[in-house]
C-alpha cells in the first residue's frame, strides 16, 4: 500500500495567517493526488483534486502543488471557517488511502 | 444536486455482519460514469477506502477487507450497499458512502454521505 504522510500533524495559527501542510508519499503518484477538510462531526470535503485542481465552489484562498512524492496545501489567508482537519488522499494505486489528518487550530 | 444517505444498524454484535445501505438522491447510479464508494472512519485517524461498485457490478475491494466485503448494487432503488462479516472491535467506525469522480488513475470522492457511526459491541 502508499503511505502517505501528512506534517505537522497540527498547527496553531490565526486569522490572517499563511498556512502550508504537505504531504508526503511512499512512492511516485504522478499528481493522483487530492486534498479535502474536514470539520468536526461531518464528511470530508473535496478542495483539491489532481495536485492542483480547485473543486467548484472551494475558495481561492486555497491552493495546492506539488507531483511524484512531495505534495502541498496552502491557505494564503487563513479565515475562521478554514480551521479543521485536512487529509490527503492517492488515487494512483488501489487500495486508495488517505493521510492521517493536520488539524488545524486556533491560536 | 447528487446527495447520498447512509442507513443501517448502529449497533453490531462480534462476528456478526454489518450491512449498511446507500441511498442516492439527484443523480442515476444506472447513467454510469461514477464509481460508488464506501469509507470508512475510525475515531481520530484518516478515512480508510473500503471499496467500490459501479452500475454494471463491478467491484473494486482493499485488499486488506476483500475476504469479508460484498458490496452490491440496486439500480432499482438508486442505492448500493456494505456487507461486512466476521465483525470485531476493530470494526466501529463511521462509515461514509461517497461517489468517485474522476476516471483511469484520478479517482477522488465527492459528494459523501453524512456517515453513519458503527459499534461492534456486544
Amino acid at each position: 500500500d502508499i503511505q502517505m504522510t501528512q506534517s505537522p500533524s497540527s498547527l496553531s495559527a490565526s486569522v490572517g495567517d499563511r498556512v502550508t501542510i504537505t504531504c508526503r508519499a511512499s512512492q511516485s503518484i504522478s499528481t493522483y493526488l487530492m486534498w479535502y477538510q474536514q470539520k468536526t462531526g461531518k464528511a470530508p470535503k473535496l478542495l483539491i483534486y489532481a495536485a492542483s485542481s480547485l473543486q467548484s465552489g472551494v475558495p481561492s484562498r486555497f491552493s495546492g502543488s506539488g507531483s511524484e512524492t512531495d505534495f502541498s496545501l496552502t491557505i494564503s489567508s487563513l479565515q475562521p471557517e478554514d480551521f479543521a482537519t485536512y487529509f490527503c488522499q492517492q488515487s494512483n494505486n488501489i487500495p486508495w488511502t488517505f493521510g492521517q489528518g493536520t488539524k488545524v487550530e486556533i491560536k | 444536486q447528487v446527495q447520498l444517505q447512509e442507513s443501517g444498524p448502529g449497533l453490531v454484535k462480534p462476528s456478526q455482519t454489518l450491512s449498511l445501505i446507500c441511498t442516492v438522491t439527484g443523480a442515476s447510479i444506472s447513467s454510469g460514469g461514477y464509481n460508488w464508494s464506501w469509507i470508512r472512519q475510525h475515531p481520530g485517524k484518516g478515512p480508510e477506502w473500503i471499496g467500490c461498485i459501479y452500475y454494471s457490478g463491478r467491484t473494486y475491494y482493499n485488499p486488506a477487507l476483500k475476504s469479508r466485503i460484498i458490496i452490491s448494487v440496486d439500480t432499482s432503488k438508486n442505492q448500493f450497499s456494505l456487507k461486512l462479516n466476521s465483525v470485531t472491535a476493530a470494526d466501529t467506525a463511521v462509515y461514509y458512502c461517497a461517489r468517485v469522480a474522476g476516471g483511469g488513475y484520478l479517482n477522488w470522492f465527492d459528494p459523501w454521505g453524512q456517515g453513519t457511526r458503527v459499534t461492534v459491541s456486544s
